[in-house]
């Protein structure tokens, strides 16, 4: 069954210090993987995506994510956090879509993000 | 504003009650999903329309969900009998339904069952 497993529920880090969230997912095919972020009282923002390509992944608000298919994770890095990215970060899993399928999109349980001033 | 908006943003009722919420997806998406999301969870599928049709539903939306998206425009989440357990965020998406689409969020319907 297709899955998305984000092992890290809450992390803190200092303003100013790199980050890391993993994710890892479980699908039978070349899937389509999502970060979103979900700041209090917000919608789900995307952060980047991955569909084919360059494994390296740019995103929004100085975000990347590297996809690497051998461990089957996406793991999403910031260089240096600032107090404004505390939020909850979801990993996601798509199937390649076409026309007429949908991309029910599966996410993972969601990492909770603090910075520590 | 040109994103997906929804109405109301919270909603308190009892239970038995029935609920009814609203969905306008960005102009032109043809594709619009309806996901659930509970306390410490990540967003769970619960059905989706292409244009007018809806094609499919989770195992989710038992028959006290009912979902319309009558003219391919804005969609109605109609819950009937409301239990407590049906608290929780109701988020809408919207796409454009094109080969490796990105399905884009609203800001989410924030339910509570007393």
């Amino acid at each position: 069954a297709q899955s998305v497993t984000q092992p890290d529920i809450h992390i803190t880090v200092s303003e100013g210090a790199s980050l890391e969230l993993r994710c890892n997912y479980s699908y039978g095919a070349t899937p389509y993987l999502f970060w979103y972020v979900q700041s209090p009282g917000q919608g789900l923002q995307l952060l980047l995506k991955y569909f084919s390509g360059d494994t390296l992944v740019q995103g929004i608000k100085g975000f990347e994510a590297e996809f690497k298919r051998s461990q089957s994770s996406f793991n999403l890095r910031k260089p240096s956090v600032h107090w404004s990215d505390a939020a909850e970060y979801f990993c996601a899993v798509g199937p390649t879509t076409g026309y007429s399928s949908a991309s029910k999109i599966i996410f993972g349980s969601g990492t909770r993000l603090s910075i520590r001033p | 504003d040109t994103g997906v908006s929804q109405d109301p943003r919270h909603k308190i009722t009892k239970r038995g009650q029935n609920v009814t919420f609203r969905c306008d997806p960005i102009s032109e998406h043809n594709r619009l999903y309806w996901y659930r999301q509970t306390l410490g969870q990540g967003p769970e599928f619960l059905t989706y329309f292409q244009n007018e049709a809806q094609l499919e539903k989770s195992r989710l939306l038992s028959d006290r969900f009912s979902a319309e998206r009558p003219k391919g425009s804005f969609s109605t989440l109609e819950i009937q009998r409301t239990e407590q357990g049906d608290s929780a965020m109701y988020l809408c998406a919207s796409s454009l339904g094109d080969y490796q689409e990105t399905q884009y969020f609203g800001p989410g319907t924030r339910l509570l069952v007393l």
